[in-house]
């Protein structure tokens, strides 16, 4: 069964350093999306993604994150300079199509971020 | 805004035992539903879902749930839990008709004791 995939699993970083995370969403699928869960909080959405450009963001998702889709195959979201509180494990999703008969997101396993 | 509450945070049942976790949403129009559920170590997975028609929905493993509108509720019922159903079970919500972005529930941590 095709599923989402993140890399990395674990990323430990310094406050003030960029960070980028990888996802390879479901080859067919054309909507994207990152979502993260602080531990012990909900899980909580940052933003959606459609032909190649952002189509909806939280308040989270300020100035220091970007996302990206470089080569037709990867999905990226950066983090230009980290903070403490962006500590979390990071869910990248995607979906078939905006007006399928299925709407669901299939989630990859998450990229645990660990700011120091 | 879009929210969900899920009032049960932390659950324990034995094995066998019946299973009920409350959703309720508030959104100004109609929604798709969802229940994810998390196994310790794993990725989000859907075990159901709501978009129109019969609403009692009958998902992966055993797991039915039940759209109520009248109540904004969608809760997840299980008739006879196994040990394995030990997870962390979410409750979310998008625009009806859409793939926009969900809303979460805070989650309720399942423990099923043998």
């Amino acid at each position: 069964e095709p599923e989402v995939t993140q890399t990395p699993s674990h990323q430990v970083t310094q406050m003030g350093q960029e960070v980028i995370l990888r996802c390879v969403p479901i080859s067919n699928h054309l909507y994207f999306y990152w979502y993260r869960q602080i531990l012990g909080q909900k899980v909580e959405f940052l933003v959606s993604f459609y032909n190649n450009e952002i189509s909806e963001k939280s308040e989270i998702f300020d100035d220091q994150f970007s996302v990206e889709r470089p080569d037709g195959s990867n999905f990226t979201l950066k983090i230009r300079s980290t903070k403490l509180e962006d500590s979390a494990m990071y869910f990248c999703a995607s979906s078939e199509a905006w007006q399928a008969s299925s709407y669901e997101q299939y989630f990859g396993p998450g990229t645990r971020l660990t700011v120091t | 805004a879009q929210s969900v509450s899920q009032h049960n945070h932390h659950v324990i049942l034995s094995e066998a035992a019946s299973l009920e976790l409350g959703c309720n949403y508030s959104y100004g129009g109609t929604v798709n539903l969802f229940w994810y559920v998390q196994y310790p170590g794993q990725h989000l997975q859907l075990l159901l879902k709501y978009f129109s028609g019969d609403p009692l929905v009958k998902g992966i493993k055993g797991f039915e749930a039940e759209f109520i509108k009248s109540k904004f509720s969608f809760n997840l019922r299980k008739p006879s839990v196994q040990w394995s159903d030990t997870a962390e079970y979410f409750c979310a919500v998008n625009k009806t008709g859409t793939a926009s972005k969900l809303t979460f529930g805070t989650g309720t941590r399942l423990q099923v004791t043998l």
